[in-house]
């Protein structure tokens, strides 16, 4: 059965400190896979990575795809408390992994 | 403004009863789909529809019915036969479904069963 892990589960940082966030994906299709934050309500989109476009950055924030590894890391330096929400990555935009919920502490 | 709405924003239900949750969408958007979201699950796929009159079931399909007679609407049912159907739902929209597509997100309803 194809699915999506993400770790850790939850993760509690300062500001200022720079975090990893895991997603590896055990599917027989690959084709996207994408990175969201959900703060209250609705997800809002952060990146799409394909095998043609492994790795993407934007301002404090970039992602990388391992196709090898089946797995891709969301990377936050400096982080602010801003940054506090839940992330989800997904496979193909249908299948979402659990989330991890960073709480930034000032 | 262009984006996706959700009504209501919170829904009490009696066992046994049937309700209706609206998603609409003003994108022009082709793609709409319903997740559901437990604490813990992460978003799970109920139903999708790449095209207006047409609709496909996701992995939690059963008990909920879609229709899509509107390509900017996609109401979504709880039936009695869902068992379980407190939860949050969020409706999203896509250019089209194909795989290379970012989804845009509602504001979710919140249904609590009583």
């Amino acid at each position: 059965e194809d699915k999506v892990v993400q770790s850790p589960l939850s993760l509690v940082v300062h500001e200022g400190d720079t975090v990893t966030l895991n997603c590896s994906y055990e599917v027989t299709n690959f084709r996207s896979l994408l990175w969201y934050k959900q703060e209250k309500k609705a997800p809002t989109f952060l990146f799409m990575l394909t095998s043609s476009g492994i790795e993407k950055k934007s301002g404090r924030l970039s992602s990388i795809l391992d196709k090898k590894e089946l797995s891709s890391i969301l990377n936050i330096t400096a982080t602010q408390t801003g940054d506090s929400a839940i992330y989800l990555c997904a496979w193909d935009q249908f299948y979402f992994g659990t989330g991890t919920s960073l709480t930034v502490i000032p | 403004d262009g984006g996706i709405t959700q009504s209501p924003k919170y829904l009490f239900r009696k066992e046994g009863q049937n309700v209706t949750l609206s998603c609409e969408q003003n994108l022009n958007h082709d793609a709409m789909y319903w997740y559901r979201q437990d604490p813990g699950q992460g978003l799970r796929l109920i139903y999708y529809s790449q095209i207006v009159n047409d609709f496909q079931k996701g992995d939690i399909a059963e008990g909920y019915s879609v229709s899509r007679e509107k390509k900017e609407s996609f109401p979504l049912t709880v039936t009695s036969a869902q068992k379980n159907p407190t939860a949050f739902y969020l409706c999203a929209s896509s250019t089209s479904g194909a795989p290379y597509n970012e989804q845009f997100f509602g504001p979710g309803t919140r249904l609590t069963v009583l």
